[in-house]
């Protein structure tokens, strides 16, 4: 079966430094799209930053950019100057041929003043 | 604002009832999945139509069923409701039937409350 692993329930980041959310995903696709979402208080979810499995380059949104591993199936974001607007749930997505998304547990970033 | 339209926003009702939960795609959009987000479940995907048609199949419960019209808007029922069923419950919509390709574009979610 296809799963998500988010390991950090929770992190906390100091206003302008940097974090690092960690995502591990287990397929046997070799053609896959993953995706970082992030859940406000709101409840709204919101795209932040997609990477196709067949790019190397890692892709890069602004301030978010991501880690991608592929062999060794891992996943990371990374948020640069992190403002208090970034404080959210933030979820991994995998998404594999059948087209639904694959969501892991979610990590609760807190962004302190 | 993503373009996708939840109704209602919130619904409370008892255990037993039955409930339906309305979804309006972004305009042009064929594809239309529906999750629920629950506490300990976390974002479970239930089910996908494309142009009119199931597509795919998640964990949804027998108790509940969805279509899409041919307005492609799309309604999820949920009958002989139980406490568990509590949760927020999402509809998104992409373009494309292979959504790899194509981002999802969440709505705001309907925020279910079983007493």
């Amino acid at each position: 079966a296809q799963t998500v692993t988010q390991s950090q329930p929770e992190m906390s980041v100091q206003e302008a430094e940097t974090v690092t959310l960690s995502c591990t995903y287990d397929t046997s696709e070799s053609d896959y799209y993953l995706f970082w979402y992030k859940q406000p208080p709101s409840r709204q979810m919101i795209l932040v930053i997609r990477q196709e499995a067949y790019k190397q380059q890692n892709a890069t949104e602004n301030r978010f950019s991501v880690n991608f591993q592929k062999a060794a199936k891992s996943f990371s974001l990374k948020i640069s100057d992190s403002q208090l607007g970034d404080a959210a749930m933030y979820f991994c997505a995998y998404r594999p041929y059948g087209n639904k998304l694959v969501f892991g547990a979610g990590t609760i970033l807190r962004v302190k003043s | 604002d993503s373009g996708v339209t939840q109704t209602p926003k919130h619904l409370i009702t008892a255990t037993g009832q039955r409930v339906t939960l309305r979804c309006s795609p972004r305009s042009g959009d064929l594809s239309v999945y529906w999750y629920q987000q629950s506490l300990d479940q976390g974002l479970q995907f239930l089910i996908q139509y494309y142009n009119g048609e199931e597509r795919a199949k998640g964990n949804i419960l027998e108790r509940f069923s969805a279509q899409q019209f041919p307005d492609l808007h799309s309604e999820l029922n949920l009958s002989s409701l139980e406490l568990g069923d509590s949760a927020l419950y999402f509809c998104a919509s992409s373009s494309s039937r292979d959504t790899r390709t194509t981002e999802a574009f969440f709505g705001q979610g309907t925020r279910l409350t079983v007493v």
